[in-house]
């Protein structure tokens, strides 16, 4: 079946410095998803990037979704003490499950 | 407000004691889902519905069942807990656009 690796499994880095986590599937998606968990909390929709090579932005955040629709990304521009929690991306195949990466954990220190 | 939500929020219950945990979406998705999340396993489906009455296995279906006997409720049902049951389980609703969360179960069985 569909597996998503994401990588890496945690980030720490200081305020104002920039992060980056990978998504890879072993199928061709349909649509990846990407998603914020703080602590404590629960998954919350980021975006959902569909088209081969399609970027999206939500302020200082950038998805990417590579070409052969297998891979995606998730950049964050200068940190914020709030961009602290798992971010997980999740593929949707042809099929009806959404397979969720493992997460990337990302501690910011001021 | 749009939401989905789930009861108990915590429980710690003993082996072999059958319990149902509840969900309830307002939004009128015909998809929902129930996930399981588990420290360095991130999120792993059990079960999810694509309509009334229509349920189909996710990753990790053993030890549980569903039902769907109207839209907006879709419990999760454990017949015969066990202590490798313990863990953190998420309601979702919708799939294609993005998923809604519940706040979360704690579940412990000891």
């Amino acid at each position: 079946g569909q597996q998503v690796m994401q990588i890496p499994q945690y980030q720490h880095v200081q305020e104002g410095e920039d992060f980056t986590t990978y998504c890879n599937s072993s199928t061709t998606l349909s649509n990846i998803q990407w998603y914020k968990q703080r602590p404590g909390g629960h998954p919350v929709f980021l975006i959902q990037l569909v088209k081969s090579g399609e970027v999206k932005k939500q302020k200082r955040l950038t998805f990417q979704f590579g070409e052969a629709k297998k891979n995606s990304s998730l950049h964050i521009t200068a940190t914020q003490t709030t961009d602290v929690g798992t971010y997980f991306c999740a593929g949707l195949d042809s099929g009806y499950a959404l397979n969720f990466g493992k997460g990337t954990s990302l501690l910011v220190t001021p | 407000e749009a939401q989905v939500t789930q009861n108990p929020r915590y429980l710690i219950t003993v082996t072999g004691k059958k319990l149902t945990v509840t969900c309830s979406q307002n939004m009128n998705h015909e998809y929902m889902s129930w996930y399981r999340q588990d420290p360095g396993l991130g999120l792993r489906q059990i079960y999810y519905s694509m309509n009334v009455e229509v349920t189909d296995k996710g990753d990790v279906p053993e030890g549980y069942k569903v039902s769907r006997k109207e839209k907006r409720n879709f419990p999760l049902i454990l017949e015969s807990p066990s202590p490798n049951q313990t863990s953190l389980y998420f309601c979702a609703s919708s799939l294609w656009t993005g998923a809604f969360f519940g706040q979360g179960t704690r579940l412990t069985v000891v």
